[in-house]
């Protein structure tokens, strides 16, 4: 049973243009929402994240939208490279779990050149 | 930087064999954890290490234990080698250092397959 529900599951995209990437979660008691991201052959390494007092973060090209009340978040990557070409993942974290990170499905973005 | 190391990055095994996977971090890190990473599934926590010989399950235990004798070293064993456990594993760690916040920094994975 999948807590973090992530679309879609593959993205291409033309260079320059906005990647938007979705995610859904049920369980109330997540109180931090990182992003992942994975080139091929490496392990994931955190974008970006977002805690639920605040609606967007923004760091650079990657922005996260919240939104509370609809248990949604994006990840939106504005001015899209080809370097930006890579896997990316949404997850969430119980006040509660300690360490542990429940993560969606993924996205393989392509950026065309 | 953080490092988290994967000895094996690709290993083929035979059903029935018994496969251990070694993770190594070099930042003191007191917490680590053992994914599985499968196309359209994500990643799934298998077990993970509070401290030193300390440990409890993921969501996905069935078929693997894990053994941390030392802070630095967290390995995953596969008792009996099934050929559904062919995935890519990662490895990861995290302080619990409130200055570091919540960031995992995983390794760069170990790709087995079971024939």
């Amino acid at each position: 049973q999948q807590q973090v529900k992530q679309s879609p599951q593959s993205l291409i995209v033309q260079k320059g243009g906005i990647s938007i990437i979705n995610c859904a979660y049920e369980n109330t008691a997540f109180d931090y929402f990182p992003w992942y991201q994975q080139f091929p052959g490496k392990g994931p390494a955190l974008l970006i994240a977002i805690r639920p007092d605040v609606s967007e973060k923004k760091e650079g090209r990657f922005t996260i939208s919240f939104n509370k009340s609809a248990k949604q978040f994006s990840l939106h990557i504005m001015d899209s490279q080809p370097g930006d070409s890579a896997t990316y993942f949404c997850a969430a974290k119980r006040r509660t779990s300690g360490s542990r990170l429940t993560f969606g499905e993924g996205t393989q973005l392509t950026v065309n050149p | 930087d953080v490092k988290v190391t994967q000895s094996s990055r690709y290993l083929v095994k035979r059903t029935g064999e018994k496969v251990f996977l070694e993770c190594v971090q070099d930042m003191d890190h007191e917490n680590m954890f053992w994914y599985r990473q499968d196309p359209g599934l994500g990643l799934r926590l298998i077990y993970f290490s509070y401290d030193v010989k300390m440990k409890e399950k993921g969501d996905i235990p069935e078929g693997y234990s894990v053994s941390r004798e030392k802070k630095e070293r967290f390995s995953l064993i596969l008792e009996s080698a099934s050929t559904n456990q062919t995935s890519m594993y990662l490895c990861a760690s995290r302080t619990v250092s409130l200055l570091s916040g919540n960031t995992i920094y995983f390794g760069e994975g170990s790709w087995l397959t079971v024939v």
